[in-house]
């Protein structure tokens, strides 16, 4: 059974760090994209970071450019999403997801539960 | 970047009812590399359909379940609405960089 665990969120005052962790199992994690997606309170997906295979890829929306930071660790099935800078705006229930697929052009067949970060004083 | 517009933002209809959901792209969307997802309140996201030139159901995804469309207009069918139906669906395109959403349709019982 495929399985995608996020943790890591919580609440956080604007400017401060966290960082999101999501454990995989059930599938070959090291051979794939992993990605984060967002969602706000009450609104849409947003795609935010994508990391490939062997980390040596990664993508990010222009919102989050510079401020997070995608990796990961194959030896232990696990994708982070290191946030930094942060704004009342990322405050969201974070997914992660996995195509599964070597391919960046793939849906998400696999999500996570989320974890939920909230920015504010 | 790739703006998806969903049509209509809620859609009020019966169990045993059709339902018919868009989306329009604002550029051509590559390959028809767009997916649905259902997402139901306080749950993840799950896809149901997704396109590789022609539209394919999902692992799982009952076939009363279809989607169609190509270029820029795109259509998901449910064809007898049943109770466990009703959420919100999003359209997806990963075709382009970056890959975008819609912001989603909900189909509520009327």
């Amino acid at each position: 059974e495929v399985q995608l665990i996020e943790s890591g969120g919580g609440l956080v005052q604007p400017g401060g760090s966290l960082r999101l962790s999501c454990a995989a199992s059930g599938f070959s994690f090291s051979d794939f994209w992993m990605h984060w997606v967002r969602q706000a309170p009450g609104k849409g997906l947003v795609w935010v970071s994508a990391i490939y295979n062997d980390g040596t890829r990664t993508n990010y929306a222009d919102s989050v450019r510079g401020r997070f930071t995608v990796s990961r660790d194959n030896a232990k099935n696990t994708v982070y999403l290191q946030m930094s800078s942060l704004r009342a705006e990322d405050t969201a229930v974070y997914f992660c997801a996995s195509p599964p697929s070597t391919s960046v052009a793939d849906p998400f067949f696999f999500w996570g539960q989320g974890t939920v970060v909230t920015v504010s004083s | 970047e790739i703006v998806l517009t969903q049509s209509p933002g809620t859609l009020s209809l019966s169990p045993g009812q059709r339902a018919t959901l868009s989306c329009r792209a604002s550029q051509s969307v590559r390959n028809n590399y767009l997916a649905w997802y259902q997402q139901k309140p306080g749950q993840a996201p799950r896809l149901f359909i997704y396109g590789y030139d022609t539209f394919n159901r999902a692992p799982g995804i009952p076939d009363r379940f279809s989607g169609s469309g190509s270029g820029t207009d795109f259509t998901l069918t449910i064809s007898r609405l049943e109770p466990e139906d009703f959420a919100v669906y999003y359209c997806q395109q990963y075709g382009s960089s970056p890959q975008t959403f819609g912001l989603g349709t909900k189909v509520e019982i009327k």
